[in-house]
C-alpha cells in the first residue's frame, strides 16, 4: 500500500508570494490533516479535512487555508508568504480520526 | 493552558542500552496519547500509542507508561540500536479543536 504522497517536496518562494501545497492520502483514508514543523515551535496543528468538509482548524491566520477534493486529495494554499512561514509543512492521514495518523515526508518551504 | 512538553532535549546512549523518553502533559482530559519518531528528512512515524485507560502498553522493543497522576508519559526502548536515533515527539489528543498536540521533542543519538 503506498504511503502519504507530497509535492513538491521543496519549494523555494519570496515574500508576497503564494504557494499550494498537495498531498495524497494512503488509499481509504479520508481524514487528512496538515502540520507546519519549524525548530522553534515544533510540530503545529493547521487544520484537519475528512470528506471534503475542515473538521478542526489550528490557530494560524487566514492567510493559511486547505481545501479536500472527492478522492480525499488535499491542497493547502498560503497566500502573501511571510519570512516566518519558512517550515516543513506536514501532510498526515488517516482513516476516520487522529489516532494513527501517517505522515507524509514532507514539503520544504523556504521564504526568501 | 494546553501543552506538551518533553524533559531533555537530546539523549545520547550507547548502542544496546536500554534508553527512556519523558513526556509531560498539561491537559487531564486528554484521552489518547501517541509516539512518533521522526528521522532526518522523513515526516513522523507512529511506534505506539496508549489510551488513558491504560497504564502501559508493549509493542515490539518499545513500551509506554502512562502515569495519570502526574500527566507523566514516557516511551522506553529496549537494546537500542543505531536505526532508533531519531527525534521522538510525544502527542496527545485533547487540543480545543479535537487535535493532536505535540511536544518539542527529543533527539535521540545511539553510540556504536
Amino acid at each position: 500500500k503506498a504511503g502519504v504522497t507530497q509535492t513538491p517536496r521543496y519549494l523555494i518562494k519570496t515574500r508576497g508570494q503564494q504557494v499550494t501545497l498537495s498531498c495524497s492520502p494512503i488509499s481509504g483514508h479520508r481524514s487528512v490533516s496538515w502540520y507546519q514543523q519549524t525548530p522553534g515551535q515544533g510540530l503545529q496543528f493547521l487544520f484537519e479535512y475528512f470528506s471534503e468538509t475542515q473538521r478542526n482548524k489550528g490557530n494560524f491566520p487566514g492567510r493559511f487555508s486547505g481545501r479536500q477534493f472527492s478522492n480525499s486529495r488535499s491542497e493547502m494554499n498560503v497566500s502573501t508568504l511571510e519570512l516566518g512561514d519558512s517550515a516543513l509543512y506536514l501532510c498526515a492521514s488517516s482513516f476516520g480520526s487522529h489516532r494513527e495518523q501517517f505522515f507524509g515526508p514532507g514539503t520544504r518551504l523556504t521564504v526568501l | 493552558g494546553e501543552s506538551v512538553g518533553l524533559h531533555l532535549p537530546t539523549l545520547s546512549v550507547q548502542e544496546g542500552d536500554n534508553s527512556i523518553i519523558n513526556c509531560a502533559y498539561s491537559n487531564s482530559a486528554s484521552d489518547y496519547f501517541i509516539w512518533y519518531k521522526q528521522e532526518s528528512g522523513k515526516g513522523p512515524q507512529f511506534i505506539i500509542d496508549i489510551r488513558s485507560n491504560m497504564d502501559k502498553r508493549q509493542g515490539q522493543r518499545v513500551t509506554v507508561l502512562l502515569n495519570k497522576t502526574v500527566k507523566h508519559l514516557s516511551l522506553q526502548i529496549a537494546a537500542t540500536q543505531p536505526g532508533d536515533s531519531a527525534v521522538y515527539f510525544c502527542a496527545e489528543l485533547g487540543g480545543s479543536q479535537g487535535n493532536l498536540i505535540f511536544g518539542k521533542g527529543t533527539k535521540l543519538s545511539v553510540k556504536p
